[in-house]
């Protein structure tokens, strides 16, 4: 696609519940990342993703968090048994393989966790 | 490990005048790059310039700048003639080569009319 698309836009689930978040990048980008915003803070890098390489999975907070990504294509994050303080904006974003350029991002996700 | 610092949370403009937004930055590799994000309340990241740190030459895109001091580690961003469509989030990142973006917590501008 022309940009990087995530959905849904936002999502409002209960505490405790299982959430899917879903990041389709642009064509052709081979590397794939996910950040959290909380409410008023900076980007905290979650994970990343490289063509077949392992993913680098040093930013997610707990073994609730897990992402998988289908080869080069759609990436969905899944938090389990969400809390409240998983409350915050998921960004997505997509670059090609070694980029210095900086990457192209999605709109996000608002996850609300009541 | 990259840290980045910006050490204004906020900070105001009268439209057509300038602001300078600061940060700081600290790596131990030589080859890396800077960047300067610009979020408005839609949420999207919008990539506003883009400095590599083996060149000694400031960016420039347009009304923004950046003044950067490599020894200082220091890469603040001046925006010129600033208009009600500036007013937003910025984030300051660092990427070491190959390596991931990393973002400061953000100076909220505002531009007042």
């Amino acid at each position: 696609g022309a940009g990087v698309s995530q959905s849904p836009s936002n999502k409002v689930t209960e505490k405790g519940k299982d959430v899917e978040l879903r990041c389709d990048p642009i064509s052709g980008h081979t590397a794939l990342y996910w950040y959290r915003q909380r409410l008023g803070q900076g980007l905290e890098f979650l994970i990343y993703f490289q063509g077949n390489s392992a993913p680098d999975k040093s930013g997610l907070p707990s073994d609730r968090f897990s992402a998988e990504r289908t080869g080069e294509s759609v990436s969905t994050l899944t938090i389990q048994r969400t809390q409240q303080e998983d409350s915050a904006v998921y960004l997505c974003a997509s670059s090609l393989k070694v980029s210095n350029y900086g990457y192209t991002f999605g709109s996000g996700t608002r996850l609300t966790v009541v | 490990a990259q840290t980045v610092t910006q050490s204004q949370p906020e900070m105001s403009v009268q439209e057509a005048e300038t602001v300078t937004l600061s940060c700081t930055y600290d790596t131990s590799e030589s080859d890396y790059y800077l960047f300067w994000y610009k979020q408005p309340p839609s949420r999207q990241m919008i990539l506003v310039i883009r400095q590599e740190a083996y060149k000694q030459q400031n960016a420039t895109e347009n009304r923004f700048s950046v003044n950067f001091q490599k020894a200082a580690k220091s890469f603040s961003l001046k925006i010129s003639d600033s208009q009600l469509g500036d007013a937003a989030m910025y984030f300051c990142a660092s990427m070491e080569y190959g390596n991931k973006l990393v973002f400061g917590a953000g100076t909220i501008l505002r531009v007042k009319s």
